[in-house]
């Protein structure tokens, strides 16, 4: 079984587009991630959530909005898509928020925006 | 604000050869340093994670250490095999505790 799994895998659209990636997982955790790996791998938090509440928010475009229906779910929309936006999207999750907590990386989400 | 630099970016060697990947950050208040595989394609997989109390990890042929007051860690890797081949990435985590902060990897390619 999928611990952190990411849909869709690959994404290709045009730029001025809305879309969504989804998250889930089925680990029982707390908290939440969201990374981006930009094209020189460069990973980077930019949001994570602990029982449904935003905990991390980083300097990210208001065009990025995640949602959180439950702990085991966060999902990534992204409005107005631009050409920098492309790149790999990494949900995680932990046990919870804090010292020590191993963090487990889904397979990534390939954005493209052309 | 956290920085975390990994040397070297790319490294190339032959089976069965022990190597060693460093990583360095600026801000030795951390909480703990993880070590991350990726493979291409693939998400990431945590391999070793250190406390800030500890001074080193094992796991197989992998050992990390740790040096907290100066910012360093390493990870060595004894007898390496071609499925080693893949970028292994080093975090730290902050005080704040959930937050990791990622180097930009090191791309092993281990040659049969």
């Amino acid at each position: 079984d999928t611990a952190v799994s990411q849909t869709p895998k690959y994404l290709v659209t045009q730029m001025g587009n809305d879309k969504s990636i989804k998250c889930e997982q089925n680990l029982g955790h707390d908290t939440m991630y969201w990374y981006k790996q930009d094209s020189k791998k460069f990973l980077k938090i930019m949001f994570s959530y602990n029982n449904k509440e935003l905990i991390i928010n980083e300097t990210v475009p208001n065009r990025f909005s995640p949602k959180s229906p439950d702990k085991a779910h966060l999902n990534l929309h992204i409005n107005s898509l631009e050409l920098g936006d492309s790149a790999v999207y990494f949900c995680a999750s932990s046990q919870r928020a804090g010292i020590g907590n191993t963090i487990y990386f889904g397979e990534g989400s390939w954005l493209t925006v052309v | 604000k956290q920085e975390v630099t990994q040397i070297p970016a790319a490294l190339s060697v032959p089976e069965g050869e022990n190597l060693v990947l460093n990583c360095s950050f600026t801000d030795s208040a951390i909480y703990n340093l993880q070590w991350f595989r990726q493979d291409p394609g693939k998400g990431l997989t945590s391999l070793l994670l250190i406390q800030s109390s500890q001074r080193e990890q094992t796991s197989g042929r992998l050992n990390a250490s740790l040096d907290k007051s100066s910012g360093r860690s390493t990870l060595y890797i004894a007898a390496s095999q071609p499925g080693d081949s893949a970028t292994y990435l080093c975090a730290v985590q902050e005080t704040s505790g959930s937050r990791l902060t990622f180097g930009e990897g090191t791309q092993l390619t281990v040659n049969p």
